[in-house]
């Protein structure tokens, strides 16, 4: 079946400028994460939904960043007056159970 | 806090040689562990997890508790193993938690 799909796989902005990142998770999958990594990184958590519930959103870096998930299915992060340290990829992952299933990322890179 | 540490960046061998990944973690209570893969220009994908005591392509991993590591094994190297690989902890067992990641390991395998 289909797997957890990203738009857009590129993604290059200028400084200040917003962008919008979307996740379309596994069908079914209740659970839904977002994480970046960055160069040569690992990748960190940034939050989590269950259904249309943000559970956890820790690891955030500031509050130019925001996430919502309103039907419980398709998820989207937004990042406000990106910043160069914003360049990543950006990954999204579905769960039903204990396994997450990884998207192929988006890469942001923030001129 | 929870961490996981993976002290090699590049791991490379010959082709049928033993190879061992490292990861070692901190966590104060029992922590379920996982092992990623991401192939080239593949999406990162679950190799094993220790509660599951598999073994998925000739690799298999203990989890020691003592010396809170849970390395990465095959005794045989092939070419198609040169990855990177992940090391990441979920702090409940068999629940849909975020994941905490090492930095990686990229495995190459020299013919």
């Amino acid at each position: 079946g289909a797997g957890v799909s990203q738009s857009p796989r590129y993604k290059v902005a200028k400084r200040g400028q917003d962008v919008a990142l979307r996740c379309d998770p596994i069908s079914g999958h209740v659970s839904l994460f977002w994480y970046q990594q960055a160069l040569g990184q690992g990748p960190e958590f940034l939050t989590y939904f269950q259904n249309e519930a943000q559970l956890d959103k820790s690891g955030l870096p500031s509050d130019r960043f925001f996430a919502e998930r309103p039907e419980g299915s398709v998820s989207t992060l937004k990042i406000q007056r990106t910043q160069q340290e914003d360049s990543a990829v950006y990954l999204c992952a579905s769960s039903r159970l204990e396994t997450q299933y990884f998207g192929p990322g988006t890469r942001l890179l923030v001129l | 806090a929870q961490r996981v540490t993976q002290p090699e960046k590049l791991l490379s061998v010959f082709k049928g040689a033993p190879v061992e990944l490292k990861c070692n973690y901190s966590y104060s209570g029992s922590p379920e562990l996982f092992w990623y893969v991401q192939y080239s220009r593949q999406r990162l994908q679950l190799l094993l997890r220790h509660i599951s005591r598999e073994s998925i392509k000739g690799f298999t991993a203990d989890l020691n508790k003592g010396e809170t590591s849970f390395h990465l094994k095959k005794p045989f190297a092939q070419e198609e193993d040169s990855a990177m690989y992940y090391c990441a902890l979920s702090p409940i067992i068999s629940g849909n938690t975020p994941l905490v990641f090492g930095k990686g390991t990229r495995l190459s395998v020299i013919a």
